[in-house]
């Protein structure tokens, strides 16, 4: 199936740098999304955008929805071990009713706290 | 409880046999998502549901696979024969489904298929 180009996929963090991940696509989305999974748990929503040029911040996060509707970046600065897991990007066509739906992920960012 | 429930959560199965898996979501959510997750992968949409009603099946890899939601409360994905590239974490998520409403997913069912 169609799966978003997510980089980089693997990085690693020491505690306190700020980190950056960003998300394209070929096709144009009307809603992107960025989740959090740890191992052995579902994803986890950190940050919703839903309109082109959007910026949007929740806690040491911050996630913006490209201009062109085709990427999104995620910024997560001041990292602390928490931090630690693997970031999905996922984008939307179409809305279920209003609900997000039909998501389509990227492969995943997995950040490690250096040795 | 408190968010999805999925059991089991781990299955193993012998190439060939069928298997069912479970979703209970969180109470009052009308929408119901099914995605496939294989390893290193991001999750892929297999199908959804809106109360009873199963509005997209178009992520469903085979006619092996079928999705049921009779009440519009819990819901069964059965894989039939399974085969090795079966192998993969099945998540189930549910929202409100109201505008805007955020997808939670469960913890996941992982199956493997030897």
């Amino acid at each position: 199936g169609q799966q978003l180009n997510q980089s980089p996929q693997s990085m690693f963090i020491q505690e306190g740098e700020d980190v950056s991940m960003n998300c394209t696509s070929s096709s144009i989305f009307n809603t992107w999304l960025w989740y959090k999974q740890d191992p052995g748990e579902g994803p986890v929503l950190l940050i919703a955008l839903y309109k082109a040029g959007e910026l949007t911040s929740n806690g040491r996060l911050t996630a913006q929805f490209g201009i062109t509707r085709k990427d999104s970046f995620l910024n997560i600065s001041a990292s602390i071990p928490s931090d630690v897991g693997i970031y999905f990007c996922a984008g939307q066509h179409s809305n279920y009713g209003g609900s997000q739906g039909n998501l389509i992920f990227g492969k995943g960012t997995k950040l490690s706290v250096k040795p | 409880g408190a968010g999805v429930s999925q059991s089991p959560r781990y299955k193993v199965a012998k190439r060939g046999q069928d298997v069912a898996l479970r979703c209970d979501p969180i109470s009052g959510h009308v929408s119901l998502f099914w995605y496939q997750q294989a390893l290193g992968q991001g999750p892929e949409f297999l199908t959804y549901f809106q109360n009873e009603a199963q509005l997209d099946k178009s992520g469903l890899p085979s006619d092996r696979f079928f999705a049921e939601r009779p009440e519009g409360s819990v819901s069964t994905l059965k894989i039939q024969r399974t085969q090795q590239e079966d192998s993969a974490v099945y998540l189930c998520a549910s929202s409100l489904g109201q505008t805007n409403s955020p997808l939670h997913f469960g913890n996941g069912t992982r199956l493997t298929v030897t």
